[in-house]
């Protein structure tokens, strides 16, 4: 058990439609990181928060958006939902950023897009 | 940009063979680097990782040493075991000034059989 919570596991949701997303850090993470692991693209970086400020973005749609909140939990909420968006999204947590920071990860989210 | 280039999969080996999935790297700076391991229906691990150059990550048998003259992190293991099959990706992170999310590899299955 890496201490990353994610939930739901498991999402399935029509196209056109909103889903957010939940992940709890490991206690005493500052950092959170959402990835995007599909069958074509592979693992893809989304964003980071870290202390609640957004850190870095990556290949991110605009249709996609995130929050870290003061609790330090995180949400990716995902909108106008197509097909393409069906993935297994990762959340990461670590507890700062510099060299070498290991990154702990969640299970994952599931989202069917149908 | 940055970009991590490992062996495609399935690797399908026998108990008790020798292991090597190759990894190379194109990255601006001196990038910190990682391998993963993802075992069926869980998130991802931490296997090990090196930070500079001739540095050598270890851990559970496997072994990746840092080459900065050829770019490439290659892990290895002398002995596999079934209880290895898993998918396994390498990374880096930290590039650029203050830029540490993970840049990965496509991933690399391996299958070991009794």
């Amino acid at each position: 058990d890496s201490g990353v919570t994610q939930t739901p596991k498991h999402l399935i949701t029509a196209t056109g439609q909103r889903v957010t997303l939940r992940c709890s850090p490991r206690s005493g993470d500052l950092s959170v990181y959402w990835y995007q692991q599909s069958l074509d693209q592979g693992l893809q970086f989304l964003i980071q928060y870290y202390n609640g400020e957004e850190r870095a973005k990556g290949n991110i749609l605009e249709r996609f958006s995130a929050q870290q909140f003061p609790d330090l939990h995180s949400e990716l909420n995902l909108s106008s939902l197509e097909l393409g968006d069906s993935a297994l999204y990762f959340c990461a947590s670590s507890v700062g950023v510099g060299p070498g920071t290991e990154a702990f990860f969640g299970q994952g989210t599931r989202l069917t897009v149908v | 940009g940055d970009s991590v280039t490992q062996m495609e999969g399935p690797v399908t080996l026998s108990e008790e063979a020798f292991l090597t999935i190759n990894c190379t790297y194109t990255a601006t700076g001196y990038p910190s680097l990682f391998w993963y391991v993802q075992y069926p229906g869980e998130g991802l691990q931490l296997l090990l990782k090196a930070t500079k150059a001739d540095d050598k990550g270890s851990n559970k048998g496997f072994e990746a040493t840092y080459r900065k003259e050829t770019t490439s992190f290659h892990l290895e293991k002398g002995s596999v075991q079934v209880s290895d099959s898993a998918v396994y990706f390498c990374a880096l992170s930290g590039s650029g000034a203050g830029s540490y999310q993970l840049t990965f590899g496509k991933g690399t299955k391996l299958s070991v059989i009794p």
